[in-house]
């Protein structure tokens, strides 16, 4: 069974720009959940899509953004970027029940100059 | 408010030695706690979860509600441990996880 995929695995950006990013869940796994992971900040949950539906958000301001698809395929947009969206994003795919494990792609590295 | 506290950034063993990587965590409800690692060069991946009860690797964690912690133990480290690691919490109604910052080992050989 393939795993979670991310795309593209490293970007860099401006400042002012927005991005978008791509993940492919395990196959029959219905829940997204992104997260953005930096140095100091650990791992923060961004959001998670489940039936093509946001169900949970976290404490991100409105520039960021995703939606899913109706094969589960989901994806983040990330609007006037600044400097400190510099991260690693990591997308987690699940069954999507409640307390499921959550498998995570490789992540993409996002560099705002 | 969900919360998981990891205070150790840095800890350091040499191998053979106890180690444990503590966690905290405040949530009023049941939680679900889990263990994640990250090797160098590979992702997160989930190492164990306290409802399975299962030892992984040497690794056993036991939840204590009353202090309010799961604390991630192995009698002998060994060099392949060296890894990031994350404790973590799902509530009772949600799919949504709480991540500690994480607590890097090094075990020296």
């Amino acid at each position: 069974k393939a795993g979670v995929t991310q795309t593209p695995r490293y970007l860099i950006k401006t400042r002012g720009q927005q991005v978008t990013l791509s993940c492919s869940p395990i196959s029959g796994h219905r829940s997204v959940s992104w997260y953005q992971q930096t140095p100091g900040q650990g791992l923060q949950f961004l959001f998670e899509y489940f039936s093509e539906t946001q169900r949970n958000k976290g404490n991100f301001p409105g520039r960021f953004s995703g939606r899913q698809f109706s094969n589960s395929r989901s994806e983040m947009n990330v609007s006037t970027l600044e400097l400190g969206d510099s991260a690693l994003y990591l997308c987690a795919s699940s069954l999507g029940g409640t307390k499921n494990i959550q498998y995570f792609g490789a992540g993409t590295r996002l560099s705002v100059l | 408010a969900q919360r998981v506290t990891q205070p150790e950034k840095l800890l350091s063993v040499f191998k053979g030695a106890p180690v444990e990587l503590k966690c905290n965590y405040s949530y009023s409800g049941s939680p679900e706690l889990f263990w994640y690692v990250q090797y160098s060069r590979q992702r997160l991946q989930l190492l164990l979860r306290h409802i399975s009860r299962e030892s992984i690797k040497g690794f056993t964690a036991d939840l204590n509600k009353g202090e309010t912690s799961f604390h991630l133990k192995k009698p002998f480290a060994q060099e392949e441990d060296s890894a990031m690691y994350y404790c973590a919490l799902s509530r009772q109604d949600s799919n949504q996880f709480y991540f500690g910052t994480g607590t890097s080992l090094t075990v020296i050989p």
